[in-house]
């Protein structure tokens, strides 16, 4: 079964940094980039960024709300993708989550048929 | 950045009734990368639709996606009690990936 299995979520302060960390099983992870979301409590679902596969040299796209303090970075030994968070600001406190989006095929992308169970970061003094 | 604008914010229906949802972009969605979201309180968004109009696996044929450019609708065919959620539309066609402010979908 396809699995993508998240740890790392708590409560951190202000100016701090935390690690977030994506464990797929069941497919062939190093195929498949992987995109992370968040969702603010009682808001709307929020993309956070993208990291593509190694065959498009996992490159990264960021949104401008966390861009130049979030890095998206992968461990394909591991099957793993991570979310490395720094200078948190309280607006950051959401639960997390992380989907896997496929390969183009016959020109037509599946993304977020997977996603993780969800991890609640808490930015707070 | 595609602005998604979903419409109506909330919708009140029957069981049984059909259910109609928009989702309309401020620019043309590149390759109609247009997805439909589920979501229900504590879970994790279940991938509905992509690219506009083709169904995820294993979800019920009550539910189907149409439209392209900048118009896009989610339809249900015929309400059951599981499918009162809340729902999203996401562009991933280009950078950065966006949602629609979602449609609550209630019962009557």
């Amino acid at each position: 079964d396809v699995q993508l299995v998240q740890s790392g979520g708590g409560l951190v302060q202000p100016g701090r940094s935390l690690r977030l960390s994506c464990t797929g099983s069941g497919f062939r992870f190093n195929n498949f980039a992987v995109n992370w979301f968040r969702q603010a409590p009682g808001k709307g679902l929020e993309w956070v960024g993208f990291i593509r596969s190694k065959t498009f040299g996992e490159a990264t796209q960021y949104a401008a709300s966390v861009k130049g303090r979030f890095t998206i970075s992968r461990d394909d030994s591991k099957n793993i993708a991570y979310l490395q968070m720094n200078s948190l600001k309280t607006e950051d406190t959401a639960v997390y989550y992380c989907a896997r989006e496929g390969p183009s095929i016959f020109g037509v992308v599946i993304s977020g048929d997977y996603w993780g169970q969800g991890a609640l970061v808490t930015v707070s003094s | 950045e595609i602005v998604l604008t979903q419409s109506p914010g909330t919708l009140s229906l029957f069981s049984g009734e059909r259910a109609t949802l928009s989702c309309r972009a401020s620019q043309s969605v590149s390759n109609n990368f247009l997805a439909w979201y589920q979501q229900k309180p504590g879970q994790a968004p279940r991938l509905l639709i992509y690219g506009a109009s083709s169904r995820a696996t294993g979800i019920p044929d009550r539910f189907s996606g149409s439209g392209s450019g900048t118009d896009f609708t989610l339809t249900i065919s015929r309400l059951e009690p599981e499918d009162f959620a809340v729902y999203y539309c996401q562009q991933y066609g280009g950078s950065p990936y966006t949602f629609g402010q979602g449609t609550k979908l209630e019962i009557k």
